[in-house]
């Protein structure tokens, strides 16, 4: 079965400083991952997906496979980057997506 | 284009009463899913519509919990009788569809429902 761990709960950082949200994934297959964000008062959204290897709102996510993560790290934090951020894994043999706990992130002034 | 749509926002109930959550898709999304997201944890999927087909509703509580999807777009979640465990936040999403792995999920706002 798969799972999603995200050992943080609570990750604070200040402005301007370098931040990194940790995932870590046990999945048998070949693996789909992505970030959500959640902000203050918003829904659930998507933030990036490793397949697209795209950079959002400066964010970046390298697949490591033989460490099995999928940590989100941007170089420099801004303060409207305070949000609950997931981690999800997509089975393809299930069809479904796996959530992380998530991880609470601050961004202090 | 108009977000999901979930009603009511909130919703407090004493155990052993019933309760209902409607959602309302994105037009057109062919594959919706209801989550349950427990405080201090991720969202958990319940049950996923292909249409109106159930895909996925291996870890739907079928005793006390069941969901519909009459014509293939709202959607209506019930819960009889409710247990004090079922307090949590129930979030609905669609998509355009389940296949491939590029397919996104777009989030209601949830329902967030206590029980007492």
């Amino acid at each position: 079965a798969q799972r999603v761990t995200q050992p943080e709960k609570l990750l604070s950082v200040f402005k301007g400083a370098p931040v990194e949200l940790k995932c870590n994934y046990s999945y048998s297959g070949s693996p789909e991952l992505f970030w959500y964000v959640q902000y203050s008062r918003q829904r659930l959204q998507l933030l990036l997906r490793h397949i697209s290897r795209e950079s959002i709102k400066g964010f970046t996510a390298d697949l490591n496979k033989g460490e099995t993560s999928f940590h989100l790290k941007k170089p420099f934090a801004q303060e409207e980057d305070s949000a609950m951020y997931y981690c999800a894994l997509f089975s393809g043999s299930a069809r479904q997506l796996t959530f992380g706990s998530g991880t609470q992130l601050t961004v202090l002034p | 284009e108009a977000g999901v749509a979930q009603s009511p926002r909130y919703k407090i109930i004493e155990k052993r009463q019933s309760v209902a959550f409607w959602c309302n898709p994105i037009s057109g999304h062919a594959t919706l899913y209801w989550y349950q997201q427990i405080l201090g944890q991720g969202p958990k999927l319940l049950i996923q519509f292909q249409n109106n087909g159930v895909v996925d509703d291996s870890q739907l509580p079928k005793d006390r919990f069941s969901a519909e999807r009459l014509k293939g777009v709202d959607s209506t979640l019930k819960i009889q009788p409710a247990k004090l465990e079922d307090s949590a936040v129930y979030l609905c999403a669609s998509s355009l569809s389940f296949r491939g792995n590029l397919y996104e999920q777009y989030f209601g706002p949830g329902t967030r429902l206590t029980v007492t």
